[in-house]
């Protein structure tokens, strides 16, 4: 079955870079949008952005200044990465697997990645 | 960021029937199927049902999802101890052409 496992550092400067990276395991990422959402610390779930296995990509448009989201179909991993980070970025990181028809589900999820701006 | 509305908590005894909603608007739920996904503290969301009232595989008959307008619920019957967890409403918005998710409703079983 369609594993996701997030990576990347765990503590980021402001004003710097967050890059993160989801690599699927247990299938291909043909067919299917790869998204990340992150959870602030006690709050609810943000979309971030979604890539199509093509390439094709959709931002969060509050976030869409700061944020490429890229494939590697080669590796199986997708990547996110949002500059000039703040305090506001601090959360909880998921990559997804979501459908490409409605209600476009998100049915396979990572374990989540801590990451604090500090 | 607007957010689909949920209540941010409700509570039920075990045994009992407990509903929760979430409201949006002509964007999101009112043209677009809603997904329920419920997380355990300390772990990923789950997909718990999807198409306003569908339920993926393994998901018992205790949970179940209407949509009607701009608004939609989610009812567990028969509350157990492990249904203890925050649950999310989410539906694609025409305007955001993404999902937008709910704010999240924590449900304690008492």
């Amino acid at each position: 079955q369609v594993q996701l496992q997030e990576s990347g550092p765990g503590l980021v400067k402001p004003s710097e870079t967050l890059s993160l990276t989801c690599t699927v395991s247990g299938g291909s990422i043909t067919g299917y949008y790869w998204s990340w959402i992150r959870q602030p610390p006690g709050k609810g779930l943000e979309w971030i952005a979604s890539i199509y296995y093509t390439g094709a990509t959709t931002y969060n448009p509050s976030l869409k200044s700061r944020i490429t989201i890229l494939g590697d179909r080669s590796k199986n991993q997708f990547s996110l990465k949002l500059t000039s980070v703040t305090a506001a970025d601090t959360a909880l990181y998921y990559c997804a697997r979501q459908g490409v028809t409605p209600p476009y589900v998100m049915d396979v999820w990572g374990q989540g990645i801590t990451v604090t701006v500090s | 960021q607007s957010v689909l509305t949920q209540a941010p908590s409700a509570s039920g005894t075990p045994g009992q029937r407990v509903t929760m909603s979430c409201s949006g608007s002509s964007s999101n739920i009112g043209s677009n199927a809603v997904n329920w996904y419920h997380q355990v503290p300390g772990t990923a969301p789950k997909l718990l049902i999807y198409s306003n009232n569908q339920r993926p595989s393994g998901v018992p008959d205790r949970f179940s999802g209407s949509k009607s307008g701009t608004s939609a619920s989610l009812a567990i019957s028969g509350l157990q101890s492990e249904d203890e967890a925050d649950y999310y409403c989410a539906a694609w918005d025409d305007s955001l052409s993404g999902p937008l998710f709910g704010g999240g409703t924590k449900l304690t079983v008492l």
